[in-house]
């Protein structure tokens, strides 16, 4: 089955940086868009970024654009969200997703279980 | 960005009541829209995609509709399990969007 386990996440403080990772297993990771989306403690979700299968699409909120950056390993089955200039606005609960049709970029059906980013000083 | 309004944002419901959660787009966006559902703790879970169709393994009492702008989801005889958040997402148009997202709670 379709399998998304995120890692990385953890306190760091304002202004500074942290790497998330999305290991895939269950599916040919190549063939599918994949997405990151955050959710801040009792708060609704916000979408981030998706990068499509092959690398050439990336498209990012204009809350993040410029400070994160999207890529993928499909070599390595693995999502990569790597967070700069980081503020108190981004402590949340980070999620990778998967698109649900091979080759396009459309809407999520598989959701990891997340990981927290908390920005403290 | 295209906005998402969807409304109510909570909902006082009763088990077998009739449930509908709306969602307007700030433009046109077909029928590029999906629902997920939210319990606490845990991934969102896909409802329905291009506006209308059921993902698999999603129960029938789970319907979407609409196009353009206006859209809803409707759950037809609530159950407990139904008990959740549930938000609408344009794909449409990036970046991506979502709705403020809409509470069901027991009456």
């Amino acid at each position: 089955q379709v399998l998304l386990v995120e890692s990385g996440g953890g306190v760091v403080q304002p202004g500074g940086s942290l790497g998330l990772s999305c290991a895939a297993s269950g599916f040919t990771f190549s063939r599918y868009a994949m997405h990151w989306v955050r959710q801040a403690p009792g708060k609704g979700l916000e979408y981030m970024a998706v990068i499509s299968f092959d690398e050439r699409q990336k498209y990012y909120s204009d809350s993040v654009k410029g400070r994160f950056t999207i890529s993928r390993d499909n070599s390595k089955d693995t999502l990569y969200l790597q967070m700069n200039n980081l503020g108190v606005e981004d402590t949340a609960i980070y999620y990778c997703a998967r698109d649900r049709v091979q080759g396009g970029v459309g809407e999520i059906d598989h959701w990891g279980q997340g990981t927290l980013v908390t920005v403290s000083s | 960005a295209i906005q998402m309004t969807q409304s109510p944002s909570s909902l006082s419901v009763s088990v077998g009541d009739s449930v509908t959660i709306t969602c307007r787009a700030s433009q046109g966006i077909r029928d590029d829209l999906a629902w997920y559902q939210q319990k606490p703790g845990k991934a969102p879970k896909l409802l329905i995609y291009s506006a209308s169709n059921l993902q698999n393994g999603v129960p029938s009492r789970f319907g979407g509709s609409g196009s353009g702008t206006d859209f809803t989801l409707t759950i037809s005889s609530l159950q407990p399990e139904d008990l959740a958040t549930y938000y609408c997402l344009q794909e449409n148009s990036h970046p991506y969007t979502f709705g403020q997202g809409t509470k069901l709670e027991i009456k």
